[in-house]
């Protein structure tokens, strides 16, 4: 098993583009979560799925986030436009809601 | 304000010293977990402890749940260059888990 796949890892826009991260999770989890990583703020849940479904996005920032998990085989993480306070490194994990969370290597963002 | 708070927030000690890190709230937890995260990489979990008072050991890492089940700590005996990273703490209780910030640690040769 691959284990957790993320893309892209590294990912460099200007502010007022569009950016998707996605996520390719490990098989046989329910739940799927994305984070938001930063100095200041630590890692933080924006929003998690269960069984595909999206259950609590009150960690999402603003409207600019939106997020999809069209099957359990793929997720996105959508920033529309994005700002310079939007860098941060985005980590996607599967898991548990209190248990074992499987975390991908991450998408460092930097938005100019 | 951050549900979980861990001390200290940098730590940089030489090999072969001996080292206490701490994660604390006013919750009470049903669970609490360690992740180590490694520059460039996600965080992995290191221990899972369940029930007030338990300590477990890994090799030279002890973790020890608090008695009220609010806080925990990690010693590292004799630590190496290999235990740096950030040391994430993560607190469940009912159907939701929190991270406190971390410690990073750096170990020098």
């Amino acid at each position: 098993d691959a284990g957790v796949i993320q893309s892209p890892r590294h990912e460099v826009t200007e502010m007022g583009q569009e950016v998707t991260l996605r996520c390719k999770p490990i098989s046989g989890h329910d739940y799927l979560f994305w984070y938001r990583q930063t100095m200041m703020r630590g890692l933080e849940l924006l929003i998690y799925f269960n069984n595909n479904v999206p259950i609590d996005d009150s960690g999402m920032p603003e409207d600019r986030f939106s997020a999809k998990m069209p099957n359990a085989s793929f997720s996105t993480l959508k920033i529309q436009p994005s700002e310079p306070r939007d860098s941060a490194v985005y980590f996607c994990a599967v898991g548990g809601l209190a248990d074992t969370q499987y975390f991908g290597p991450g998408t460092r963002l930097t938005v100019l | 304000t951050q549900l979980l708070e861990q001390s200290p927030q940098f730590l940089s000690i030489q090999e072969g010293e001996n080292l206490t890190v701490y994660c604390n709230s006013s919750s009470v937890f049903s669970s609490l977990q360690w992740y180590r995260q490694e520059p460039g990489e996600g965080p992995v979990l290191l221990v899972t402890v369940v029930t007030g008072g338990e300590v477990k050991k890994l090799k030279r890492l002890t973790f020890q749940f608090g008695d009220a089940r609010k806080d925990s700590s990690l010693h590292i005996t004799a630590a190496q260059p290999g235990d740096t990273g950030l040391y994430l703490c993560a607190g469940a209780k009912e159907n939701d888990m929190r991270f406190g910030a971390g410690t990073r640690l750096t170990v020098k040769p």
